[in-house]
């Protein structure tokens, strides 16, 4: 199956930085999801995006398909931005829907 | 409240009991799929299912049945617990198929086996 893989695993910030999230693909997609999982477990949609740019208040995302990669900005960062933010897509040549997940990057957002 | 439903929050089992992780959704998906969630890796798919009667396994089905019999419901089985299927199960939705656009994650069922 497609590869996803994200970095960095790992990242603490202080309220009010900005960040910048990756996600590296291995083959082209139909689709691109990233997703929020805040510290009490709860996966939350962020945006869907197989190609171009979305924004979503201090969020915003960039996929460009032809590289094979997406960017996930989050600006003037809070505490409640902390947790899990995931990748996910679904290769072309699917015809099922099947998301395949990066393994996240873990996001620590101190006062 | 619209979304998807799963049943219970959090479960004990013994090694070799089965049991039933309930999922439901009221927004008409046809595209249903359940995954779990181990420490410090992503999800990873056991089953789905693109309309009702209809199921596939997925990257880790091992140990795991799934029926759909409405719309509605996806439940997964658990045959035979065993300490490896410790893990958080996420049931999840998609109004599209193809693209798998619009997915609506449950809140998780958390299982633990000893």
């Amino acid at each position: 199956g497609i590869q996803v893989e994200q970095s960095p695993p790992d990242l603490i910030l202080q309220e009010g930085a900005n960040s910048t999230l990756r996600c590296n693909f291995s083959d082209s997609v139909n689709n691109l999801q990233w997703f929020h999982q805040n510290p009490w477990g709860q996966l939350i949609n962020l945006f869907y995006i197989p190609s171009g740019t979305k924004q979503n208040g201090r969020l915003s995302a960039t996929t460009v398909a032809t590289e094979r990669y997406s960017l996930l900005y989050i600006s003037s960062s809070q505490t409640t931005d902390s947790g899990v933010y995931f990748c996910a897509v679904v290769d072309r040549g699917s015809t099922l829907g099947r998301l395949y997940f990066g393994r996240g990057t873990q996001l620590t957002v101190w006062p | 409240n619209a979304g998807v439903t799963q049943t219970p929050k959090f479960q004990v089992l013994k090694t070799g009991q089965s049991m039933t992780l309930q999922c439901a959704q009221d927004m008409n998906h046809e595209y249903m799929s359940w995954y779990r969630q181990d420490p410090g890796m992503g999800l990873r798919l056991i089953h789905y299912s693109v309309g009702a009667g209809i199921t596939d396994q997925g990257e880790v089905p091992n140990g795991y049945n799934v029926s759909r019999s409405t719309t509605e419901d996806f439940p997964l089985r658990l045959l035979s617990a065993a300490p490896s299927q410790t893990s958080v199960y996420f049931c999840a939705s998609s109004y599209s198929i193809s693209t798998g656009d619009g997915y609506t994650f449950g809140s998780g069922t958390r299982l633990t086996v000893v």
